[in-house]
């Protein structure tokens, strides 16, 4: 079990720049987050899926598009970066979410010039 | 709105120690308290889920314990040593309200060999 897996793991954009963080798990979860970690403010919950072909808004969706296709696969779409979308970014996978384990993947650090 | 409360924010202690890291929230009405593990420039590990109607989780060294009538929750590590090293991080999911996690700022843990 490779659990959950973040690529990649540093990146670099400009202002306006475009990309996608990808995040994957093998443990068949239904439940699936992306988190942002920032100095100060704690982790903060940006969108989130029960499922594959349902997703919802966290705390601080904007500026953030997701898609949840399949099962395994929950990528983090930055439609134009900004400066204050630089962090750390964690992607998190449970069975469900109330009274379920969470599990985290490694992280994505980004910085956006 | 629930809140999540980690006291202190660094702890400095000399290694072979029992210690005490304290949790606090601000709602009762939880799913699940779970503590995590934060090496630097890592995710977050999971190290013990508490269920609401739980009175502690044993593993290892590790002992969580929930009181959930007064919102506390402690983790005591027996017999500390250098490798326990990290930040530690509680998390609630409410029964109430938004699907995430909510977490504390964490206490940054420092074993003196």
């Amino acid at each position: 079990n490779a659990g959950v897996t973040q690529t990649p793991k540093f990146q670099v954009l400009k202002t306006g720049q475009s990309m996608t963080l990808q995040c994957a798990q093998d443990m068949n979860h239904e439940y699936m987050s992306w988190y942002r970690q920032d100095p100060g403010m704690g982790l903060r919950l940006i969108h989130y899926s029960v499922g594959a072909g349902i997703t919802d808004q966290g705390e601080v969706p904007n500026g953030y598009n997701v898609s949840r296709s399949t099962t395994e696969d929950f990528p983090l779409r930055l439609l134009s970066a900004a400066p204050s979308q630089t962090s750390v970014y964690f992607c998190a996978s449970s069975r469900g979410l109330a009274g379920y384990e969470q599990f985290f993947g490694p992280g994505t650090r980004l910085t956006v010039l | 709105k629930q809140e999540v409360t980690q006291i202190p924010a660094a702890l400095s202690v000399p290694e072979g120690e029992n210690l005490v890291l304290n949790c606090s929230f601000t709602d009762s009405a939880i799913y699940n308290l779970q503590w995590f593990r934060q090496d630097p420039g890592k995710g977050l590990t999971s190290l013990l889920l508490i269920q609401s109607s739980q009175r502690e989780q044993t593993s290892g060294r590790l002992n969580a314990s929930l009181d959930k009538s007064s919102g506390r929750s402690t983790l005591y590590i027996a017999a500390s040593q250098p490798g326990d090293s990290a930040t530690y991080l509680c998390a609630v999911i409410g029964i109430q309200g938004a699907q995430k996690l909510v977490f504390g700022q964490g206490t940054r843990l420092t074993i003196n060999p």
